[in-house]
């Protein structure tokens, strides 16, 4: 079946610096990535998104990448804050079938002041 | 403000029980969505509705059923709950696209089935 896999599954980083977590996806029919940000205790919420017919998106201090053509996707953070410090989810969808979305197993971004 | 309200913050159930957990969503979406989350294995999907009454199985549907009879409720049935099913579940809605596909979680369910 369709599977999304995360790296790494734990990231440390000094407050300031740049931060990636990268993302496979094994469903060539998948045409929207999202990520997704959790706080301790909380629930996901949407951070940035990106569709298939783009292949870089911005915002702010953070930027999602995509190469359909190798079916990886990664998630940049530069200039690092503590309060970045959650645990990120890629996914991967396709809007044909329901909108059926598969998520990757979780980076848990420690963010060191 | 979109709302997804679960019917439980934690539940607590002997094995073999019948257990409901019941997901409300006020914005009208089409989409609704069941997961379980486990240290390690991220957010499975387990069933997904993007209409009243219809369902598609997910990753992992093995020992739940679900049921859309309303819009704007979807509920996850576990027909005999089992120890291996102590889980944080997680309900999501969203519209069917193609100006935003975002999920909007509810709290979660702490499932302990003893």
């Amino acid at each position: 079946g369709e599977n999304v896999e995360q790296h790494p599954s734990t990231l440390s980083v000094q407050e300031g610096d740049s931060a990636v977590i990268k993302c496979t996806y094994s469903d060539s029919a998948s045409n929207y990535f999202p990520w997704y940000k959790q706080e301790l205790g909380k629930r996901p919420q949407l951070i940035i998104d990106i569709r298939s017919n783009v292949g870089e998106k911005k915002d702010q201090r953070i930027a999602v990448t995509l190469n359909k053509t190798a079916k990886h996707f990664s998630l940049h953070i530069t200039e690092t804050q503590p309060e970045d410090s959650a645990v990120y989810f890629c996914a991967a969808a396709s809007h044909t079938g329901g909108f059926k979305t598969i998520f990757g197993a979780g980076t848990r971004l420690f963010v060191k002041a | 403000d979109v709302k997804v309200t679960q019917s439980s913050r934690y539940l607590v159930k002997r094995t073999g029980e019948k257990v409901f957990l019941e997901c409300v969503q006020d914005m009208d979406h089409e989409n609704m969505f069941w997961y379980r989350q486990d240290p390690g294995l991220g957010l499975r999907l387990i069933y997904f509705s993007y209409d009243v009454k219809m369902k598609e199985k997910g990753d992992i549907p093995e020992g739940y059923s679900v049921s859309r009879e309303k819009k704007e409720r979807f509920s996850l049935i576990l027909e005999s709950a089992s120890t291996n099913q102590t889980s944080m579940y997680l309900c999501a809605s969203s519209l069917p696209g193609p100006t935003t596909y975002e999920q909007y979680f509810g709290p979660g369910t702490r499932l302990t089935v003893t």
